[in-house]
């Protein structure tokens, strides 16, 4: 069965950077992409950006454009979202989400990691 | 960025009610929308994707319909494990945007 295994949760200091992992088992690792999604206290989801396992292509939300960068390891199936210059806004679950679906239904975030706090404090 | 706008923000209903919650985009998105249910401390889960297509394990008392600008989720028939936060996305174009979400609370 498909799981996505998180990296634990952090406390960093406004200015600093952060590093989350996701492994992802239970299928070929390169045949879909993966979204990573953030959850503010009390919030909906928002949606981070996209990272192809296949090629390490990407594509980030715009407002996160220059702090995100996402990577993959096919080695270890596992990716990456290191996000800097953190703040309190910052402060949020994490979750790295495996996509499903095809160009005809459009995507969908089928698979979800537990997520990881990531708490922004001085 | 596509805008997605659900209502209620939140609703109070009882067992075996029949509950129905609506999500508007900011502009055509076709059938590329999604509905998902987040317990509280817990991940989002997928219920619906394409508008309509109930994901393989979701209970058949949860439908969803619509195209274009205007998508319903419902709750044919509400269970005690209902109540959750339930969230409309959708997949046009990039952003992926989300509703605000709904909250279903016991009546």
């Amino acid at each position: 069965q498909v799981q996505l295994v998180q990296s634990g949760a952090e406390v960093k200091k406004p200015g600093a950077s952060v590093k989350v992992s996701c492994k992802a088992s239970g299928y070929t690792f390169i045949t879909y992409g993966f979204s990573w999604v953030r959850q503010a206290p009390g919030q909906g989801p928002e949606w981070m950006g996209w990272i192809s396992a296949y090629n390490g292509n990407t594509n980030y939300a715009q407002k996160l454009q220059g702090r995100v960068i996402m990577t993959r390891d096919t080695s270890t199936s596992t990716v990456y979202m290191e996000l800097r210059s953190l703040s309190s806004d910052d402060t949020a679950v994490y979750y790295c989400v495996r996509e499903a679906g095809t160009e005809s239904s459009g995507y969908y975030f089928l698979y979800w990691g537990q997520g990881t706090l990531v708490t922004v404090s001085s | 960025d596509i805008q997605m706008t659900q209502s209620p923000s939140s609703l109070s209903a009882s067992v075996g009610d029949r509950v129905t919650i609506t999500c508007r985009a900011s502009q055509n998105i076709n059938n590329y929308l999604n509905w998902y249910q987040q317990e509280q401390g817990k991940a989002p889960k997928l219920l619906i994707f394409a508008a309509a297509s109930l994901q393989s394990g979701v209970p058949s008392r949860f439908s969803g319909s619509g195209s274009g600008t205007e998508f319903t989720l419902t709750i044919s028939s509400l269970q005690p494990e209902d109540f959750a936060t339930y969230y409309c996305q959708q997949s046009y174009n990039s952003p992926r945007t989300f509703g605000q979400g709904t909250t279903v609370e016991i009546k």
